[in-house]
């Protein structure tokens, strides 16, 4: 079993809709926890990241984790058309020297479509 | 603040050929690393660097050298590149404290 499992979809919505991204782990040593959006033949950019359980919410984004289910979401509401990218989990176990929080392990991603 | 640059965005190899990925960052970050993007396989680490003088091996370091001589680059090396090496390489880097890991826009690399 992968550490880190994502449903890859492809996943296409109308626009306005909410989405549900979600990812589910197995390694009970994971800390943080985040959300990395990706536009076709672009580098990965940090969307949004959580320490430990709860919620957070930044925009039309929420990310939720629970961590006695090893789960994680990503929730975007009144999604737009410029949404439309893969979404990708990601988490870390520990800080490496330094403080940064080192090595992250992804999921596979989810391929968002918006539809106009 | 140019951010993470890799360079060259696209490059097509020979079996056998030996050639060096590089990746620089202007942040003054301690932590960088490289990655590989597969379909189907998500990112996965290849090595990383904790500051300069310092690596260490990731998920995937089998066929790949690094060397970290300063905090701005970290230059990645195919010895003898196959066919499995065919895939989209990114370098990444964050500064301490954070979990802020900022990636390149990628290097596109095809051996034939």
């Amino acid at each position: 079993q992968k550490e880190v499992e994502q449903d890859p979809g492809p996943l296409s919505v109308p626009e306005g809709a909410i989405v549900s991204l979600n990812c589910t782990y197995s390694n009970s040593a994971f800390q943080y926890f985040m959300w990395y959006r990706q536009y076709s033949r672009k580098g990965p950019e940090l969307l949004m990241y959580t320490y430990s359980s709860g919620n957070k919410e930044d925009g039309r984004f929420t990310a939720q984790v629970d961590k006695s289910s090893k789960y994680i979401s990503l929730f975007i509401r009144d999604s737009q058309p410029s949404d439309s990218a893969t979404y990708l989990c990601a988490m870390s176990a520990r800080r490496n020297y330094g403080g940064s929080q080192g090595n992250l392990i992804f999921g596979k991603g989810t391929k968002l479509s918006v539809k106009p | 603040n140019a951010g993470v640059t890799q360079t060259p965005k696209f490059q097509v190899l020979k079996t056998g050929q030996s050639m060096t990925l590089q990746c620089a960052q202007d942040m003054n970050h301690e932590y960088m690393s490289w990655y590989r993007q597969d379909p189907g396989m998500g990112l996965r680490l290849i090595h990383y660097s904790v500051g300069a003088g310092i690596t260490d091996q990731g998920e995937v370091p089998n066929g790949y050298n690094v060397s970290r001589s300063t905090t701005e680059d970290f230059p990645l090396r195919l010895l003898s590149a196959a066919p499995s090496q065919t895939s989209v390489y990114f370098c990444a880097s964050s500064p301490p404290g954070t979990v802020r890991v900022i990636f390149g826009s990628g290097t596109r690399l095809t051996v034939v």
